[in-house]
């Protein structure tokens, strides 16, 4: 069975600095998709970003990014030039590639951002 | 329209009530997802629709039943809840397995307190 970690319950980041999460996960599968979702305290989770396993390219979307270490199973999130509204809870999940649409989430990120 | 509704916002119910939470999406995608959120941990898994059938059901208690009527439309039939129920409901769609892209869109959920 495949697992997700993410080891810092809470994280906390200076507006406009930047900040890393991290996350790592377990799966004998070499073909997945591995995601990070944020859900702000208005509770609606939202995609942040996507990743294929089969491409060696770090995914990025504007501010947010991915430094993705297949051979280390690390997945984390680079948030740049922080906002107030970055302020959320950070998932890591885990998807099999076309076994099934099952998510595997990490234990989540809380993450502060101070003015 | 990358958007899940879900009503409603919220609910409160007693042990020996019945009541209905109800999901909805136009965004052609033919599987769709229940979860259960606890606060600050990850959401888990209840049930799964595929092209309306059911496919996927962890183990949850028979208190909670689903039903898809149609494939934009999938509620969740609540009887004789437990307090331990309390919880934020997610709903969530997204393209069936093997299609190239099929992330989770999630709804904002319901945050039912069962008295």
């Amino acid at each position: 069975a495949q697992t997700v970690t993410q080891s810092q319950p809470e994280m906390s980041v200076q507006e406009a600095e930047t900040v890393t999460l991290s996350c790592t996960y377990d799966t004998s599968e070499s073909d997945y998709y591995l995601f990070w979702y944020k859900q702000p305290p208005s509770r609606q989770m939202i995609l942040v970003i996507r990743q294929e396993a089969y491409k060696q390219q770090n995914a990025t979307e504007n501010r947010f990014s991915v430094n993705f270490q297949k051979a280390a199973k690390s997945f984390s999130l680079k948030i740049s030039d922080s906002q107030l509204g970055d302020a959320a809870m950070y998932f890591c999940a885990y998807r099999n590639g076309n076994a099934g649409n099952m998510l595997t989430f990490g234990g989540g990120t809380r993450l502060m951002v101070k003015p | 329209d990358t958007e899940v509704t879900q009503t409603p916002k919220h609910l409160v119910m007693g042990m020996t009530n019945k009541k209905s939470l109800k999901c909805e999406q136009h965004m052609g995608h033919r599987a769709m997802y229940w979860y259960k959120q606890k606060a600050k941990k990850p959401p888990e898994l209840m049930f799964v629709y595929s092209y309306e059938k059911l496919s996927i059901n962890e183990s949850v208690p028979s208190r909670f039943s689903p039903e898809c009527p149609n494939s934009s439309l999938l509620n969740l039939h609540l009887h004789a809840l437990q307090p331990e129920d309390s919880a934020l409901y997610l709903c969530a769609s997204s393209q069936v397995p093997g299609t190239p892209t099929y992330e989770q869109y999630f709804g904002p959920g319901t945050r039912l307190t069962v008295t």
